[in-house]
């Protein structure tokens, strides 16, 4: 059965820190790994890794994908109130663009 | 660009009623899911469509949910009759069908059941 697993399941840093969120996934026919945040509403596209050991950026944010030991890190740094959200991981696996969903990260900032 | 669209975006009925939430996905995105994220877990793939076609609805709960994409744009996902455990955000997302493509979400319809 295809798993993606997310940890820690919540954080609290203070403005300032960084942070780094895992994701390990079991899938058969792995195509790629995303990241989302999600705030009150809908998840929000963050990044998309499909080559091990390519590190994608973005501002504060960036993340790297293993596909050897089948796990992903996303890290914030200069962590600021508005990171506060939840983070998913999905990995796109099998070959229908199906996606499967970690339980994902709960990230609090603290002025 | 117009993001996805869902409505409502509350709904709140007892249980055994019915209910139907309605996406508009994004123009020229083929591929439409329905997901179910209950409160404090990830989103759940209930139904995935490529154009009007179903291509995963494994974990579609058919004897009491259903969903349809007749002319392959707009979709309706059913709930007949409700159940408690049923409370839920009901997202609906889209994509280009094309391998490696990001998904976008609406902002979903938030599902009580009383």
């Amino acid at each position: 059965e295809d798993k993606v697993v997310q940890s820690p399941l919540s954080l609290v840093v203070h403005e300032g820190d960084t942070v780094t969120l895992n994701c390990s996934y079991e899938v058969t026919n792995f195509r790629s790994l995303l990241w989302y945040k999600q705030e009150k509403k809908a998840p929000t596209f963050l990044f998309m890794l499909t080559s091990s050991g390519i590190e994608k950026k973005s501002g504060r944010l960036s993340s790297i994908l293993d596909k050897k030991e089948l796990f992903s890190i996303l890290n914030i740094t200069a962590t600021q109130t508005g990171d506060s959200a939840v983070y998913l991981c999905a990995v796109e696996a099998r070959a229908g663009n199906q996606f499967y969903f970690g339980t994902g990260t709960s990230l609090t900032v603290i002025p | 660009e117009a993001g996805v669209a869902q409505s409502p975006r509350y709904k709140i009925i007892e249980k055994r009623q019915s209910v139907a939430f309605w996406c508009n996905p994004i123009s020229g995105h083929a591929t439409l899911y329905w997901y179910q994220q209950i409160l404090g877990q990830g989103p759940k793939l209930l139904i995935q469509f490529q154009n009007n076609g179903v291509v995963d609805d494994s974990q579609l709960p058919k004897d009491r949910f259903s969903a349809e994409r007749l002319k392959g744009v707009d979709s309706t996902l059913k709930i007949q009759p409700a159940k408690l455990e049923d409370s839920a955000v009901y997202l609906c997302a889209s994509s280009l069908a094309a391998l490696n493509q990001p998904q976008h979400f609406g902002d979903g319809t938030r599902l009580s059941i009383l």
